[in-house]
């Protein structure tokens, strides 16, 4: 199982520019998360998508993030434009399904730097 | 919502030495509470997890326990090594979705 897949590793942009984090769940698992994780604190969720839908993204800045599982399966988080506080890991994370106590995977992550 | 508090915020222990977390939540209604192992550059891993029917539960040297009425729940290591050095969240499933606590490094000298 080749796990939670997400790309880039890192990214280097300057403020302004449009970035965007690609993920690839397990295979099956409908559930998909996009998590924040600031230095030194915890994952903060953005976003979570059951399928194609976005259920809940009452955490989602709008007005610059954006989000998209348009087959119920990849899913990419965009930016635009990126501010110097968008710096951070990106997680994402899968599971079977919300409903129930099922543990999530998380991804490798992408670490974001706005300079 | 649910709010998750964590302590301590770090902790050094020796090797052969116990190590406790603690973990308080605020929704009596989450049901479902996972221990995350994150290691410099990495991802957070599962260790152990905790379901709100179950008051104790151990694996190997790792053990969580929950008291629903006090709403807290506490993740045991025995027999601490040096690579369970690393930074360890708990979280707790609140309509639908993990709310994590803000870590807790811990340190393992040999």
């Amino acid at each position: 199982e080749a796990g939670v897949v997400q790309s880039p590793r890192y990214k280097i942009i300057e403020k302004k520019q449009p970035v965007a984090f690609w993920c690839n769940p397990i295979s099956g698992h409908n559930t998909l998360y996009w998590y924040r994780q600031n230095l030194g604190q915890g994952p903060e969720l953005l976003i979570r998508y059951e399928n194609e839908e976005a259920v809940d993204d009452s955490q989602l800045p709008k007005d610059r993030f954006s989000a998209e599982r348009l087959k119920g399966v990849d899913s990419t988080l965009k930016i635009q434009p990126a501010e110097l506080g968008d710096s951070a890991v990106y997680l994402c994370a899968s599971s079977l399904g919300s409903q129930r106590s099922y543990g999530y995977t998380f991804g490798s992550g992408t670490r974001l730097t706005v300079v | 919502g649910e709010n998750v508090e964590q302590h301590p915020s770090t902790l050094s222990v020796q090797e052969g030495d116990s190590a406790v977390i603690k973990c308080t939540y605020s929704d009596s209604a989450s049901n479902y509470f996972p221990w995350y192992k994150q290691e410099l550059g990495k991802r957070p891993q599962l260790i152990i997890d905790i379901r709100s029917n179950v008051g104790e539960k151990k694996d190997q040297r790792i053990a969580v326990t929950l008291n629903k009425t006090a709403k807290h729940f506490s993740l045991h290591i025995t027999e601490t090594q040096p690579e369970d050095s690393a930074v360890y969240f708990c979280a707790a499933r609140s309509t639908d979705k993990l709310i994590f606590g803000t870590g807790t490094r811990l340190q393992v000298f040999p």
